[in-house]
């Protein structure tokens, strides 16, 4: 049971235009969302978080916006550049002192120069 | 501040065999959790640990089993390895003291089983 959906396996944008990565939930009870990008033998790497009282959170080129009604949350990237081409994860949680976060699969960002 | 290390980076087994990762956390954060990646299935969450003890379990079977120490250090092991048991194994550390709930991850440790 996948609690956590990212549908798009893969994405490709032109650079400078905007990136949009989704994320689906069936959990009502999550509460907290993250983004994370993933480089090629790295680990991944905190992008940009969102708690459920808030419907969007910005900082610099990444928007996170949330739609508790639909379950779902979607990350922008404005403009989108060479270097934003990742793996970008989302992931949820029931927030409560306790780290278990449920990621989706990822999505793969090509942004072509 | 150093990062989250993990030991070893790439290690190849055989089926039956068993392995030990290792991951020293972020000084001072005292949460490790332990994730397995593998193509598809993006981040599978196998097991929290806090202050030496287990929070939080996925749902990996019995032969995933780890442990923290003292020091907040941590290690996983995997008995009786089975071809599926290939993966990157992502350990991250969280400091209970941020609001932002941030994982911060190792590199990985590249398991393959032959």
């Amino acid at each position: 049971d996948q609690q956590v959906k990212q549908n798009s396996p893969s994405l490709s944008v032109q650079e400078g235009r905007i990136s949009i990565l989704n994320c689906d939930y069936t959990n009502s009870m999550f509460d907290y969302f993250l983004w994370y990008k993933k480089y090629p033998a790295e680990g991944p790497t905190f992008l940009i978080s969102i708690s459920s009282i808030k419907d969007k959170n910005e900082d610099g080129r990444f928007t996170v916006f949330l739609n508790k009604s639909a379950k779902h949350l979607s990350l922008h990237i404005v403009p989108s550049q060479p270097g934003d081409s990742a793996v970008y994860f989302c992931a949820a949680s029931v927030m409560g002192g306790t780290y278990k976060y449920i990621f989706g699969t990822g999505t793969r960002l090509k942004v072509l120069a | 501040k150093a990062g989250v290390t993990q030991t070893p980076r790439y290690l190849i087994k055989t089926r039956g065999q068993q392995v030990t990762l290792s991951c020293s956390p972020i000084s001072g954060h005292r949460s490790v959790s332990w994730y397995q990646q593998t193509p598809g299935q993006g981040l599978q969450f196998l097991f929290e640990y806090f202050s030496e003890t287990q929070r939080n379990k996925g749902n990996f079977p019995g032969r995933f089993s780890g442990r923290q120490f003292s020091n907040s250090r941590s290690e996983m092991n995997v008995s009786t390895l089975e071809l599926g048991d290939s993966a990157l194994y992502l350990c991250a550390s969280s400091d209970e003291g941020m609001n932002t709930g941030e994982l911060f991850f190792g590199e990985g440790s590249r398991l393959t089983v032959l």
